[in-house]
């Protein structure tokens, strides 16, 4: 069965305080692992895509990464307005497969 | 930029009342998605569409129809609202094999 598993549910971090996400998958013929971010109340923003082992992505404090059986998101030097839920997805036929997301707190 | 949009921020309706969920996406995307968000559960897929009038079920359809008249936009249906229907509504558009892309969403309420 597809699916995505995102750890840790909930991370705080102090203003500057580098640390990783984490999002593991299992999927039949991965098509693509997405990474969103979601503002409270609003809709889940893209921020990356990657299709292949190997593959990484830089977005300002963000860095995402792929393996062949998990993805992390690198947040370095991270600022409060950083804080966020963090989704992951994978994509199978026709349709994405999310993780329940990481809370991240950013404390100034 | 990219654009999905949904009819309503927020809405509150009586329990057995048919309540329409209107999208719509300015991409000339062929896959649309709804999908409801609730604490813990994360994002549960209701029902997609590949194609103009085609429709498929996703995760948790009951209790929910589509409609898809037109290819930039995707109707969702409670033919009868339920207080467990209350929840985040989310409408979803891409290509083929690309990210996906959101709108606002919907904060329904069934009172």
């Amino acid at each position: 069965e597809d699916q995505v598993t995102q750890s840790p549910e909930a991370l705080r971090l102090q203003e500057g305080e580098s640390s990783s996400l984490n999002c593991s998958y299992t999927v039949s013929g991965l098509r693509g692992l997405f990474w969103y971010r979601q503002d409270p109340g609003k809709g889940p923003e893209f921020l990356f895509t990657l299709y292949s082992a190997g593959e990484e992505k830089e977005k300002e404090r963000l860095k995402a990464t792929l393996t062949k059986k998990e993805s992390f998101l690198h947040i370095t030097a991270p600022k409060p307005e950083d804080s966020a839920t963090y989704l992951c997805a994978v994509q199978a036929p026709y349709k994405y497969i999310f993780g329940t997301g990481t809370r991240l707190k950013v404390l100034a | 930029d990219v654009k999905v949009t949904q009819s309503s921020r927020y809405l509150v309706k009586r329990t057995g009342e048919k309540v329409f969920l209107e999208c719509v996406q300015d991409m000339d995307h062929e896959n649309m998605f709804w999908y409801r968000q609730d604490p813990g559960l994360g994002l549960r897929l209701i029902y997609f569409s590949y194609d103009v009038k085609m429709k498929e079920k996703g995760d948790i359809p009951e209790g929910y129809s589509v409609s898809r008249e037109k290819k930039e936009r995707f109707s969702l249906i409670l033919e009868s609202a339920s207080t467990n229907q209350t929840s985040m509504y989310l409408c979803a558009s891409s290509l083929q094999n690309t990210e996906a892309f959101f709108g606002q969403g919907t904060r329904l309420t069934v009172v």
